[in-house]
């Protein structure tokens, strides 16, 4: 089993609905990410998260919000999903050297 | 600005050759730490090497190694050899001090499609 698990892997919905990714992980860290990559752009951090209680905005947070139910669990949410979010998301965690741990990540398409 | 750039947004590759992917970053941290990644056509992302601003000498992980000069602020990823699995786009990235003392993030360039040719 992976380490960090993201679901779904591929969504496809329409402009106006909410979406969530979920993600979860176990390898025990504290600190976790979500990153949207977009061609050309490379990857943009959202969010992150250093423990239950610690939210932080990303340099894209505009659209988004996430939610952090667990040490193990952070979800990222699109309360009202639109064309230009259609992108490749991936949750990351850290153990705190600075190397992160990606899921596989989750396609979305926004129609 | 743009804190980690590649300048070269494909690259094509004879199989067996080596091949140095470019990053330069920016920063006036003077603890850091540089990554590369690699994320085949499946998506994955795969750490390959890590750098840390104080390391004397260059990075090595099998056929990777990363052509670290710190006063050019360049961070190369060289692989040897190449092979057709490398055919994949690469990612620099660097560790960013976030405002939680002690707690950090990963800003990434633009990335590098590289192409391997049999």
């Amino acid at each position: 089993d992976a380490d960090v698990t993201q679901t779904p892997r591929n969504r496809i919905t329409k402009t106006g609905k909410r979406i969530m990714l979920e993600c979860s992980q176990t390898k025990g860290h504290d600190r976790m990410y979500w990153y949207r990559q977009d061609p050309g752009l490379g990857l943009r951090l959202i969010y992150y998260s250093f423990d239950v209680k610690d939210i932080n905005k990303g340099e894209i947070s505009d659209g988004y919000s996430v939610s952090r139910q667990a040490q193990a669990k952070f979800s990222l949410s699109l309360e009202s999903a639109i064309p230009n979010q259609t992108a490749l998301y991936f949750c990351a965690t850290g153990s705190g050297t600075g190397e992160l741990f990606f899921g596989e990540g989750s396609r979305l398409t926004v129609l | 600005a743009q804190k980690i750039t590649q300048t070269q947004p494909g690259m094509f590759v004879q199989e067996k050759e080596a091949v140095t992917l470019d990053c330069t970053y920016d920063t006036s941290d003077q603890s850091y730490g540089l990554f590369w990644y690699k994320q085949p056509s499946s998506g994955e992302m795969i750490f390959l090497i890590y750098q840390g601003s104080y390391d004397e000498q260059n990075a090595t992980e099998g056929r990777y190694s990363l052509n670290f000069q710190k006063a050019r602020k360049s961070a190369n990823l060289v692989i040897s050899a190449s092979q057709l699995g490398d055919s994949a786009m690469y990612f620099c990235a660097m560790r960013e001090p976030l405002p939680n003392f002690g707690n950090e993030k990963l800003t990434f360039g633009t990335g590098t499609r590289l192409t391997i040719i049999p």
